[in-house]
């Protein structure tokens, strides 16, 4: 059974810091890797989608990267604003079953940017 | 495009009520994910449907849970009867057959009292 870890629970950094969310899964055989981005009492954002022949996804500050073969992903904010705060959540998908993948989401990352 | 679209947006309930939640996904998504969302358990995968057909519903905690999607826009989630534990977010996502991400929708935040 796939397990998806987040690490650390929460973060609180000052403003203008870049900073690394870490992201860990016990069965390598993923067929993509995805970070959300939860506000408090919303839904769920993509931020990034990683596929499994893929090592990394870019997007404006954002860098996702993927290790397979360790099962860690890293989620790289670069100069964090405080419209960064939010919780994010790193979910990982398996090959598709009947032509459905099924998503298996970590706790989340709980980010406050300090001003 | 909408996005996926769920209603209602809250749900206050009394203990041993049917509460149905409801889901429209995106238009030419053909998998479609019932979730619950709790602090003590993050997000849970109840059910999931590919081309309307439910291909995995071990995640559905008891009998009083169901689902059904009887076409490709719409899907409900029912509790018949309605518990306090069962007050959680309920989020519905989306995925198209050539499309490797998730679209969720607004989740209905669901209270039984």
């Amino acid at each position: 059974k796939q397990e998806v870890t987040q690490i650390p629970a929460a973060l609180s950094v000052p403003e203008g810091e870049n900073l690394v969310l870490n992201c860990s899964f016990t069965d390598s055989a993923i067929y993509n890797l995805q970070w959300f981005r939860q506000d408090p009492g919303k839904g769920l954002t993509s931020l990034l989608l990683i596929q499994s022949s893929q090592r990394e996804q870019t997007s404006g500050r954002l860098n996702a990267s993927l290790d397979k073969s360790s099962g860690r992903s890293t989620l790289y904010i670069a100069a964090s604003q405080p419209g960064d705060s939010a919780t994010y959540l790193c979910a990982v998908s398996g090959r598709r079953i009947q032509g459905a993948q099924k998503l298996v989401f970590g706790q989340g990352t709980r980010l406050t940017i300090n001003p | 495009d909408a996005g996926v679209i769920q209603s209602p947006r809250h749900e206050v309930t009394e203990m041993g009520q049917e509460v149905t939640l409801r889901c429209k996904p995106i238009s030419g998504h053909n998998s479609l994910f019932w979730y619950r969302q709790t602090m003590m358990r993050g997000l849970e995968l109840l059910i999931y449907f590919n081309n309307n057909v439910p291909i995995d519903d071990s995640g559905m905690p008891e009998d009083r849970f169901s689902a059904k999607m009887p076409n490709a826009s719409f899907s409900t989630l029912k509790i018949q009867p309605s518990e306090p534990r069962d007050s959680a977010v309920y989020f519905c996502a989306s995925s198209g057959r050539r499309s490797y991400g998730y679209t969720f929708g607004s989740g209905t935040r669901l209270t039984v009292v």
